[in-house]
């Protein structure tokens, strides 16, 4: 029982490189979730999706691009990374939008 | 706008004591929900508890309960008997009413460090 996992673990990049972050869950979770956490900030929601093919912004939202052509996988994408991007990004799934959310192991992100 | 507030930074207990964490909302929803999670060192996210706005009862589950004030908009944690691996940063969470356009969303609090003490 896999559960909710995320790939990376570990990245660094540079300013203006493309990445994209992986994440995949075996429950069939309609709903998925992208959060980064930052110190003095708590977890920010950074887009959500309510089922395959439908996403939607969260807090925020800039500098980052979703998709979610399957159930199971919604990738989290900076196009241009930059340094204020350097963050723990957490996904996380939840079977309905009222259940409580499901979090993978987290992916630290750090941009030079 | 909907906030979470919880106003301690970090707290100490004694092992096998009970700890209180704080946590104040602030939404005009007539239905919400409440969530409670646990980050520990390693730094995953586990679920611990959750309140309905509706509900009637405190949530409860095992040594963890929710002590819910409506009219204070409050659901502090209760943590019982506690363990050394009770250790961790603790986030309160609040979930807007399902049936809007944010539903499913969760606002974090920015948490609460507890070290329990041998």
């Amino acid at each position: 029982d896999a559960g909710i996992t995320q790939s990376p673990r570990y990245k660094i990049t540079e300013t203006g490189r493309q990445v994209t972050l992986m994440c995949h869950q075996t429950w069939s979770h309609s709903y998925m979730f992208w959060y980064r956490q930052d110190l003095g900030h708590g977890l920010r929601l950074i887009y959500y999706s309510a089922a395959a093919d439908i996403t939607d912004k969260g807090e925020v939202p800039d500098g980052y691009v979703v998709s979610r052509s399957k159930t199971e996988n919604f990738p989290l994408t900076l196009e241009s990374a930059t340094r204020s991007q350097t963050s723990v990004y957490f996904c996380a799934s939840s079977k309905r939008e009222y259940n409580e959310q499901f979090f993978g192991p987290g992916t630290r992100l750090t941009v030079l | 706008a909907q906030k979470i507030t919880q106003t301690q930074p970090g707290m100490f207990v004694q092992e096998k004591e009970a700890v209180t964490l704080d946590c104040t909302y602030d939404t005009s929803d007539p239905s919400y929900g409440l969530f409670w999670y646990k980050q520990p060192s390693s730094g995953e996210m586990i679920f611990l508890i959750y309140q309905g706005s509706y509900d009637q009862q405190n949530a409860t589950e095992g040594r963890y309960s929710l002590n819910f004030q409506k009219a204070r908009k409050s659901a502090n944690l209760v943590i019982s008997a506690s363990q050394l691996g009770d250790s961790a940063m603790y986030f309160c969470a609040m979930r807007r009413s399902y049936g809007s356009s944010n539903t499913g969303k969760l606002i974090f609090g920015q948490g609460t460090t507890l070290q329990v003490k041998p």
